[in-house]
């Protein structure tokens, strides 16, 4: 019963280079997010999905990038890593968006940037 | 802007005794709220939810209430114990609408 799988679960990376965070759901659910938890501000919406081959942005996007080729996968990729991006990343899914379903997160991916 | 505030960033309560974690909105377009609760190293967990039309909902230990004109929830843990200790998320939505807002967090410690 995987359900949300992140990897990797640990990052370091210097500024300026670029990565990508996996993620993957086996519930084939249609809505699938990033968050980025930082100390004093809760989840923040960074990308959403609604289904294969659409995204949109949420409440702080700039930096990422989102793809959305399968239902299972949602990879977040940093173009140029900041400081700034140093925090925790959850991926989550939903039978879809809409307030009602319940979201299910994955375990976290710890990201530093030096 | 927070449109999701959780002022009490830790409470601590005797096992056995009532938990009691607030949460603030602003956004009268909120229509839907959960709490979710997390341990270290661990993505949040769903925990309980209550719509609009409601002003509580109960489910074992846990009951949420919701204050519409003052723009309030809370979570009651009836009674608590140690393996509640984690941190919890207060979260909200607006119907058909994908942007989940979460506040940051009040961290219990439910001590033995």
């Amino acid at each position: 019963n995987a359900g949300v799988t992140q990897t990797p679960k640990f990052q370091v990376l210097k500024t300026g280079q670029s990565m990508t965070l996996q993620c993957a759901q086996d519930m084939n659910h249609e809505y699938m997010s990033w968050y980025r938890q930082d100390p004093g501000m809760g989840l923040r919406l960074i990308h959403y999905s609604v289904g294969a081959g659409i995204t949109d942005q949420g409440e702080v996007p700039n930096g990422y990038n989102v793809s959305r080729s399968t239902t299972e996968d949602f990879p977040l990729r940093l173009l140029s890593a900041a400081p700034s991006q140093t925090s925790v990343y959850f991926c989550a899914s939903s039978a879809d968006g809409n307030s009602g379903n319940t979201i299910y997160f994955g375990e976290g991916s710890w990201l530093t940037v030096v | 802007d927070q449109q999701v505030k959780q002022n009490s960033p830790s409470l601590s309560v005797q096992e056995g005794r009532i938990s009691i974690l607030n949460c603030d909105y602003t956004n009268s377009m909120f229509d839907y709220f959960l709490w979710y609760k997390k341990y270290p190293a661990e993505g949040p967990t769903f925990l309980i939810s209550i719509s609009s039309i409601k002003d509580k909902n109960e489910d074992g230990r846990f009951t949420v209430f919701l204050n519409k004109s003052a723009k309030h929830l809370s979570l009651h843990i009836v009674p608590s114990q140690p393996g509640d200790s984690a941190v919890y998320f207060c979260a909200a939505s607006a119907q058909w609408n994908n942007d989940m807002r979460f506040g940051a967090g009040t961290r219990l410690t439910v001590k033995p």
